[in-house]
């Protein structure tokens, strides 16, 4: 059972280009999360999302950064004219389900993209 | 202001002496989680703890999750190179679909 991949692992982008950042979740899983980590930081929640739709992007910056889940294919972040601030490891985490009324709720954290803005 | 605070920062030892770490916060919750970050790798989900006073251990790995479900431990017995990494608390906030990390625990245990 393949955890969840994420695309490329590392990625080189000049100042003012895009980066795309892919996500695979886990067979079954239908919820994707994003989060951030900077250096030397904790990760910081960006968007969450679930098949065609976002449902909570509350932590992603209102400029440059988008999110997308389509019906078929994997999870892409999408970050327009990227600056050097964007460094970071980008992570994508998958669920089965919501949290709903459950006490107990596990997201599955992949790999990481670990962008860099020259 | 961090919702939740991590201590020590950074933390080095040697092998096969114990340490502590902490999670904290004003706050209480339903529910906390611990993972453990190693280099260049994802968060991975050691243990989550839902009842206040709750004990969970994991091998060499102890987890409190505190009475009034505010803060939370993680005590290593017997320290092992191998459980160097980032030791990260997180917690989900009710009624938003997401994870709040604390920043975290550096560990190095050194042989």
């Amino acid at each position: 059972n393949a955890g969840v991949m994420q695309n490329p692992r590392h990625l080189v982008r000049r100042r003012g280009q895009e980066a795309r950042l892919r996500c695979s979740p886990m067979k079954g899983h239908s919820h994707v999360y994003w989060y951030r980590q900077l250096p030397e930081e904790g990760l910081k929640f960006m968007v969450y999302l679930q098949k065609e739709n976002i449902i909570d992007e509350s932590g992603m910056p209102k400029e440059r950064f988008s999110a997308e889940f389509p019906k078929e294919g994997p999870s892409i972040l999408r970050i327009q004219q990227v600056v050097r601030g964007d460094s970071a490891a980008y992570f994508c985490a998958s669920s089965p389900s919501g949290t709903g009324r459950r006490l107990i709720y596990e997201q599955y954290f992949g790999p990481g993209t670990r962008l860099t803005v020259t | 202001t961090q919702l939740l605070e991590q201590s020590p920062q950074f933390l080095s030892i040697q092998e096969g002496e114990n340490l502590t770490v902490y999670c904290n916060s004003s706050s209480v919750f339903s529910s906390l989680q611990w993972y453990r970050q190693e280099p260049g790798e994802g968060p991975v989900l050691l243990v989550t703890v839902v009842t206040g006073g709750e004990v969970k251990k994991l091998k060499r790995l102890t987890f409190q999750f505190g009475d009034a479900r505010k803060d939370s431990s993680l005590h290593i017995t017997a320290a092992q190179p191998g459980d160097t990494g980032l030791y990260l608390c997180a917690v989900i906030i009710q009624g938003a679909q997401k994870l709040v990390f604390g920043q975290g625990t550096r560990l190095t245990i050194n042989p």
